[in-house]
């Protein structure tokens, strides 16, 4: 049975600082996906990983993928109180659409 | 645009009642998505539909029915609904396969059941 874990699951942060969201899967993939969810909004696509190796950045989120380690990690870089969210990354288990989610990590950037 | 939408948005049921959520797109995508959203536990695909008229399980389709009749419209019904089916309930779409899979998400049906 696919597994997608994330850790860690909270997460406090100072603004500036740097920290890094890691999204491991138990199968062969190599299709990843990270979505942001405001609290009570929906989810909003924030990056598309297709192959190993693939590295996508936007603003101060950076993603990228491993497929060998089954491995994808979200960089923050100097957090700011807009990027507070719930992240998730999802793995596309057979390469047709049908996604597994994990669990999130619900970050606070505290001023 | 108005992307995806989902009707109801909110809704309390008593056990054994039925219902049908409805959800709509205009971006003329062939995929279609029922998710629900538990806290803690992420997003779980409940059935989804990869053209007009086909349907697929997903993680957990038990008690759940499903129907694409149309291309823009997918519709999920409870014929029995159980407390243990209380969440919060998303529609998604996507383009193709060829289009990798980004799927673009509604606002969200919150489902209470007594």
């Amino acid at each position: 049975e696919l597994k997608v874990e994330q850790n860690p699951l909270f997460l406090s942060m100072q603004e500036g600082k740097n920290y890094t969201i890691y999204c491991n899967y138990s199968t062969t993939s190599d299709r990843l996906y990270w979505y942001r969810q405001d609290p009570g909004k929906s989810l909003e696509s924030l990056f598309v990983l297709l192959s190993n190796g693939a590295v996508k950045q936007e603003g101060r989120l950076m993603a990228s993928l491993d497929t060998k380690a089954r491995l994808s990690t979200l960089h923050i870089t100097a957090a700011v109180h807009d990027l507070s969210a719930t992240y998730f990354c999802a793995v596309d288990k057979y390469n047709n659409n049908d996604m597994r989610f994990g669990a999130g990590t619900r970050l606070t950037v505290k001023p | 645009n108005a992307g995806v939408t989902q009707t109801p948005k909110f809704r309390v049921l008593k056990t054994g009642q039925s219902m049908t959520l409805l959800c709509a797109q205009d971006m003329n995508h062939e995929y279609m998505y029922w998710y629900r959203q538990d806290p803690g536990m992420g997003l779980r695909l409940i059935h989804y539909s990869v053209g007009e008229g086909t349907t697929a399980k997903g993680e957990v389709p038990d008690g759940y029915n499903v129907s694409r009749l149309k291309k823009q419209n997918f519709l999920l019904g409870l014929e029995s609904a159980a407390p243990s089916q209380t969440s919060v309930y998303f529609c998604a779409s996507s383009p193709t396969l060829a289009s990798l899979g980004e799927q673009y998400f509604g606002p969200g049906t919150r489902l209470t059941v007594t």
